[in-house]
């Protein structure tokens, strides 16, 4: 069945330092969707992209989505303490199951 | 707008009970819920996706017997843990969408299940 493969488990910046997260996909996704969830909160959606090479930003997020639509990556600049939190990537079908990521641990340091 | 509840947040419960979980979509209407199961610092795993008026689709792995889900209207979809055991215990989320294709999920709030 589909996989999706993302990197890094665990990332830890100073207050400041940029973040990057990367996810990959076995197959070809028909969109991907990053949510985000806070210690002891629900996923929150942030996100989807649907087109080949589509890139999104939102204020210090920037979210892209591979040319083959198997990968996707999400980078935050200058982060802040209130960005802590896990990103998960979910790789969605035609039919509207998503099959999510590990997520990676973001956590700041003020 | 989007506004999945779940009720209800917390639940401990003896071992071989059963247990139901709702949730909610509050102000639009859900064809499609999707339950997941995370465990501690892991991610979500999808568990089966229930459309309104039919039999729930479960993923690979996932009894059926065990984990009954029913979605009898457009705003609600119960999962029921039948006699629960100690590996039971997690944290359940339930995810509803406008309609099954490409749109975004919105969570619920989540049911901690602690079976003793």
């Amino acid at each position: 069945g589909q996989q999706v493969m993302q990197i890094p488990q665990y990332q830890h910046v100073q207050e400041g330092e940029d973040f990057t997260t990367y996810c990959n996909s076995s197959t070809t996704l028909s969109n991907i969707q990053w949510y985000k969830q806070r210690p002891g909160g629900h996923p929150v959606f942030l996100i989807q992209l649907v087109k080949s090479g589509e890139v999104k930003k939102q204020k210090r997020l920037t979210f892209q989505f591979g040319e083959a639509k198997k990968n996707s990556s999400l980078h935050i600049t200058a982060t802040q303490t209130t960005d802590v939190g896990t990103y998960f990537c979910a790789g969605g079908t035609s039919y509207g199951k998503l099959t999510f990521g590990q997520g990676t641990i973001l956590t700041v340091h003020p | 707008g989007a506004v999945v509840s779940q009720h209800p947040s917390r639940v401990i419960c003896k071992s071989g009970t059963s247990v139901k979980i709702e949730c909610r979509s509050l102000d639009f209407q859900a064809t499609t819920m999707f339950w997941y199961r995370q465990f501690p610092k892991q991610s979500l795993m999808l568990m089966a996706t229930s459309n309104e008026g039919s039999k729930a689709t479960y993923e690979q792995g996932v009894e059926k017997d065990k984990f009954l889900i029913n979605h009898a209207s457009l705003t609600l979809s119960t999962l029921t843990v039948t006699s629960a055991h100690p590996e039971d215990s997690s944290f359940y989320i339930c995810s509803a969408s406008l309609r099954g294709q490409v749109y975004e999920q919105y969570f619920g709030p989540g049911t901690r299940l602690t079976v003793t």
